[in-house]
């Protein structure tokens, strides 16, 4: 079975500073990963998806991720966070079960973004 | 285009009474997603339909839970008897993935919140 880990539920960090957003995942074979952004109220967005190849994938918003085999894992980072990136992100892994391609999501990491 | 539209935007019942909640994926796209997020929780799968195949229900939580796709489009979530456990906000997500052995992201609507009193 796959699952996804993030190990922080919330982070602080300050207008302008950089971030990172940590994400483990467990799963067989190689997964596909994804980040999702929800702000509030509203659904979930996608930010940026790792497939294969390699393995620093970019996203919208200025965001990055690498995917780390070794670690199992897939952080988010931002080289300078704005007040608008302020919300709720979702690490998410994909693979195949008896051919049903369902998502698993991991808790959650609530970022706050202090003037 | 149209992105994937869920209603009622608030859902507010009694305990014991059934409830409908409705998504309409973005046209075209085959592959329809429930979820389930709770408060603090990440998002717990329900239930997945792709195309004309049997949906697979191994994440609906009890039997009072049922879900429906008609004409490979429109989904309806359907609670029986609801508990207060069932508060929480429904998700739906749709994607362009064309049978079981493929993928495409998830694209969600803004969901439905339930809240059981």
């Amino acid at each position: 079975a796959q699952s996804v880990t993030q190990p922080d539920i919330h982070i602080t960090v300050s207008e302008g500073a950089s971030l990172e957003l940590r994400c483990n995942y467990s799963y067989g074979a190689t997964p596909y990963l994804f980040w999702y952004v929800q702000s509030p109220g509203q659904g979930l967005q996608l930010l940026l998806k790792y497939f294969s190849g390699d393995t620093l994938v970019q996203g919208i918003k200025g965001f990055e991720a690498e995917f780390k085999r070794s670690q199992s894992s897939f952080n988010l980072r931002k080289p300078s966070v704005h007040w608008s990136d302020a919300a709720e992100y979702f690490c998410a892994v994909v693979g195949a079960s008896g051919g049903s391609y369902i998502p698993t999501f991991g808790r959650g990491t609530s970022l706050i973004v202090h003037p | 285009g149209a992105g994937v539209s869920q209603s009622p935007s608030n859902k507010v019942t009694e305990k014991g009474k059934d409830v409908e909640l409705r998504c309409d994926p973005i046209s075209g796209h085959t592959a329809l997603y429930w979820y389930r997020q709770s408060l603090g929780q990440g998002l717990e799968f329900l239930i997945y339909f792709q195309g004309n195949s049997a949906p697979d229900k191994s994440g609906l939580p009890s039997d009072r839970f049922s879900a429906e796709r008609t004409g490979g489009s429109v989904s309806t979530l359907t609670i029986q008897r609801t508990q207060q456990e069932d508060s929480a906000v429904y998700l739906c997500a749709s994607s362009l993935a064309r049978n079981r052995g493929s993928y495409s992201p998830l694209h969600f609507g803004n969901g439905t919140r339930l809240t059981v009193t």
